[in-house]
C-alpha cells in the first residue's frame, strides 16, 4: 500500500451528466475526507467519513452531490447533473487518527464542458 | 469560509535563499499545519504545530506559531528548485477535525 489513490485522474464530461470519482484510503486509515479545489485556492471541505458513517457534510454540497464509503474502506463521490461550475480539482485525503495530518491523493480533475 | 490568509499570495527567490512564507488566521485553534503541492499534484503534509508550541523544525524547515498574533510562519532554508510549489497553511479549530484553508503562497525557485 503506497498512498491514498485516486480514480480518474481526469474526467471531461458534458454539462448534464452524471460522474463518479473513487478513492482508495491509506488501508489502515480509518477517517476519509473529500475536498473541492479550484485554480489558486486552497482546498474546500466537502465531506468526512469516520469508518462508513458520514459524520459532516458542508453546506456547500448540494443535492447533486452525494458521497458513499459502504464498509468503511473506498469511497465514491458522485456528482449528479453536472454543471460548468463542478469543474475543479477533487481531492481524497485519509487520516489514521484525530486532529492529525491529511495523506493526499493526487486528486481528480473534472472538467464540465 | 477562508481561516487561514497567507503572504505573500507568490514569491520568487534565487537557489540556495531562504523563502518565508506566513499566515494569519481569525480564531482559536488546537492545531496548525503546513502543506506542499506541486502544480496539478495533490498536498503533501510538511509539519503540524500545536497551539502550545512555539516553534518546530524539519530539516531544512522551520515553523514558528504565535497564537497572541494568530500567525505562523514557515521558512525554508537553503531552497532549491525542487522546492517550487504552492504551500498552504491549514488550522484544525477543534478537533472536529475540518481543517480550514487559506490561499496559499505560490513559491518559485530560479536556478
Amino acid at each position: 500500500d503506497t498512498g491514498v489513490s485516486q480514480d480518474p485522474r481526469h474526467k471531461i464530461t458534458k454539462r448534464g451528466q452524471n460522474v463518479t470519482f473513487r478513492c482508495d484510503p491509506i488501508s489502515e486509515h480509518n477517517r476519509l475526507y473529500w475536498y473541492r479545489q479550484t485554480l489558486g485556492q486552497g482546498p474546500e471541505f466537502l465531506t468526512y467519513f469516520q469508518n462508513e458513517a458520514q459524520l459532516e457534510k458542508s453546506r456547500l454540497l448540494s443535492d447533486r452531490f452525494s458521497a458513499e464509503r459502504p464498509k468503511g474502506s473506498f469511497s465514491t463521490l458522485e456528482i449528479q447533473r453536472t454543471e460548468q461550475g463542478d469543474s475543479a480539482m477533487y481531492l481524497c485525503a485519509s487520516s489514521p487518527y484525530e486532529a492529525g495530518e491529511l495523506f493526499f491523493g493526487e486528486g481528480s480533475r473534472l472538467t464540465v464542458l | 469560509s477562508q481561516q487561514g490568509e497567507e503572504d505573500p499570495q507568490a514569491l520568487s527567490i534565487q537557489e540556495g535563499e531562504n523563502a518565508t512564507m506566513n499566515c494569519s488566521y481569525k480564531t482559536s485553534i488546537n492545531n496548525l499545519q503546513w502543506y506542499r503541492q506541486n502544480s496539478g499534484r495533490g498536498l503533501v503534509h510538511l509539519i503540524l504545530i500545536r497551539s502550545n508550541e512555539r516553534e518546530k523544525h524539519s530539516g531544512r524547515l522551520r515553523v514558528t506559531l504565535d497564537t497572541s498574533k494568530k500567525s505562523s510562519s514557515l521558512l525554508i532554508t537553503a531552497s532549491r528548485a525542487a522546492d517550487t510549489a504552492s504551500y498552504f497553511c491549514a488550522t484544525d479549530l477543534d478537533s472536529n477535525y475540518q481543517l480550514i484553508w487559506g490561499a496559499g503562497t505560490k513559491l518559485i525557485i530560479k536556478p
